[in-house]
């Protein structure tokens, strides 16, 4: 079982809907992920939250909103979306830099699988 | 700008066949982590191995063992005896060393669906 716990595992919603997609871990794990993955596609990086700060935006249009609480939690908050953003959402969480100074293995959720009608 | 190939998209093999899956890279990085993900039809992407640029030995866990030559940017990985349970997707991957905050930016390669039949 994935020590990354994400929900909902699915979700359908319309263009003008407001939704959130969650994300646990309790691996003590202080940098945090979303991944976007379209079918038959790698991942993609959406934004990486270290300690809780949001450190990398890669540019991701402001209809997908990322938020962390606490070390433990990562939400994504969709608002507006379009249809071209069904996909499977991923988080990861891995050690940052400052807890370990070799590169980080991500440990990836089974992921959220988003259709927007 | 770093670059992960994985030039096969599908491979199919019946059980019990080995079977290489490629992967090169590019980086102008001198430190940097290899890794390999399986994401099987459930969607999660599960952590198979982590080599660092230092560390050129080749490993072996199980069925699985994994080739890194630096000096032709190659990270193979071979399943030995394949089983049904391993047919999935399989993504090579090449981080980049952030200066600050995380320090696990993946680069993907596109994977590689592989099709185990009994």
């Amino acid at each position: 079982d994935t020590e990354v716990t994400q929900t909902p595992k699915h979700l359908v919603m319309g263009m003008t809907n407001k939704k959130s997609l969650k994300c646990e871990q309790h691996m003590g794990h202080r940098a945090m992920y979303w991944y976007k993955q379209k079918a038959k596609k790698p991942p993609e990086l959406m934004f990486v939250y270290s300690y809780e700060k949001l450190s990398i935006n890669e540019s991701v249009p402001s209809r997908f909103s990322p938020e962390c609480p606490n070390s433990s939690l990562l939400n994504l908050h969709l608002h507006a979306l379009q249809p071209e953003d069904s996909a499977l959402y991923l988080c990861a969480s891995s050690q940052d830099r400052r807890q370990a100074l070799v590169g980080g293995e991500l440990f990836f959720g089974e992921g959220s699988r988003l259709t927007v009608l | 700008a770093q670059k992960v190939t994985q030039a096969q998209t599908e491979i199919s093999v019946v059980e019990k066949e080995d079977v290489t899956l490629d992967c090169v890279y590019e980086t102008r990085d001198t430190t940097y982590y290899l890794f390999w993900y399986k994401q099987p039809p459930s969607g999660e992407l599960v952590f198979l191995i982590r080599r660092n640029s230092f560390d050129e030995q080749n490993e072996i866990s199980g069925r699985y063992s994994w080739n890194f030559q630096k000096s032709t940017s190659s990270f193979n990985f071979t399943i030995t005896a394949s089983q049904v349970v391993d047919s999935a997707v399989y993504f090579c991957a090449l981080s980049e060393s952030v200066p600050t905050g995380a320090n696990s930016k993946l680069t993907f390669g596109k994977g590689i669906t592989l099709s185990v039949r009994p």
